[in-house]
C-alpha cells in the first residue's frame, strides 16, 4: 500500500523560531518522490521541497529542508526562521513510481509574532 | 501565462445536475493530472493523461465522472448528476515530458471549488 502519515494536524511556532513538521511514508517501490508541498487559505498547491528515493543528501530550498531518514520512511520538513507568511496547511506527498502524488492529510502551522 | 489555470473557480449547482471544469496546463507540459480534496483532508489522485492518452483512473471516479483530453492541451472534467458528496475542491496539475529526471514537480492550478446543494 502506498500512503503518507502525517500524525501533526496542528502546529504553532514562534516568529524566527525553526520548526519541524513530520511525514513518515510506506511504499513497495524502490524508486519514488518525496515532495512538500504549502497550500495557503486560497488553495492553491505551491511546490517547496524534493527529495528523491535515491539522493543520498537531505535536499534544501533556502529556509526548507528535508530530513530524509530512509530505513525509518521518513521525510521532515524542517522550516527555519518562521514567518508570519508560513502560516498554511503543509502537504507531505509521494510520487512512487515517479506518477501520481499521494498526499498525507496534512498539517497546520500557525505562526504567531 | 505561465501557470496552470482552472475556470470556473467556484460552482454551485443543485443535486442531479451535471457541471463540467475545465484546465488549461503550462504549454508545454504533456502530462495532466485531476485530483479532489474534501475539508480537512489532502488531495486524492482521480486521473492522468499523457497527451490525449488517458493512463489511469482512481476507484475514485465512478461512472458518473468523465475526463477527456482530446487534443492533448486543456482537459475537462465532467460530472454528471451531481451528488452532495461531489462536493469538493478539484485540482489539475501539469508535469512536463519525461526527462529522465523524476524530480520534475507537478504545478497545480487554484482549483475549482464546487458545492452540491
Amino acid at each position: 500500500a502506498q500512503k503518507i502519515t502525517q500524525t501533526q494536524p496542528g502546529m504553532f511556532v514562534q516568529e524566527k523560531e525553526a520548526v519541524t513538521l513530520d511525514c513518515t511514508y510506506d511504499t513497495s517501490d524502490p524508486s519514488y518522490g518525496l515532495f512538500w508541498y504549502k497550500q495557503p487559505s486560497s488553495g492553491e498547491m505551491i511546490f517547496l521541497i524534493y527529495q528523491g528515493s535515491y539522493d543520498q543528501q537531505n535536499a534544501t530550498e533556502g529556509r526548507y529542508s528535508l530530513n530524509f531518514q530512509k530505513a525509518r520512511k521518513s521525510a521532515n520538513l524542517v522550516i527555519s526562521a518562521s514567518q508570519l507568511g508560513d502560516s498554511a496547511m503543509y502537504f507531505c506527498a509521494m510520487m512512487p513510481g515517479f506518477q501520481k502524488l499521494v498526499f498525507g492529510t496534512g498539517t497546520r502551522l500557525l505562526v504567531s509574532p | 501565462d505561465t501557470g496552470v489555470s482552472q475556470d470556473p473557480r467556484h460552482k454551485i449547482t443543485k443535486r442531479g445536475q451535471n457541471v463540467t471544469f475545465r484546465c488549461d496546463p503550462i504549454s508545454e507540459h504533456n502530462r495532466l493530472y485531476w485530483y479532489r480534496q474534501t475539508l480537512g483532508q489532502g488531495p486524492e489522485f482521480l486521473t492522468y493523461f499523457q497527451n490525449e492518452a488517458q493512463l489511469e483512473k482512481s476507484r475514485l471516479l465512478s461512472d458518473r465522472f468523465s475526463a477527456e483530453r482530446p487534443k492533448g492541451s486543456f482537459s475537462t472534467l465532467e460530472i454528471q448528476r451531481t451528488e452532495q458528496g461531489d462536493s469538493a475542491m478539484y485540482l489539475c496539475a501539469s508535469r512536463g515530458p519525461v526527462s529522465g529526471g523524476e524530480k520534475d514537480e507537478q504545478f497545480f492550478g487554484p482549483g475549482t471549488r464546487l458545492t452540491v446543494l
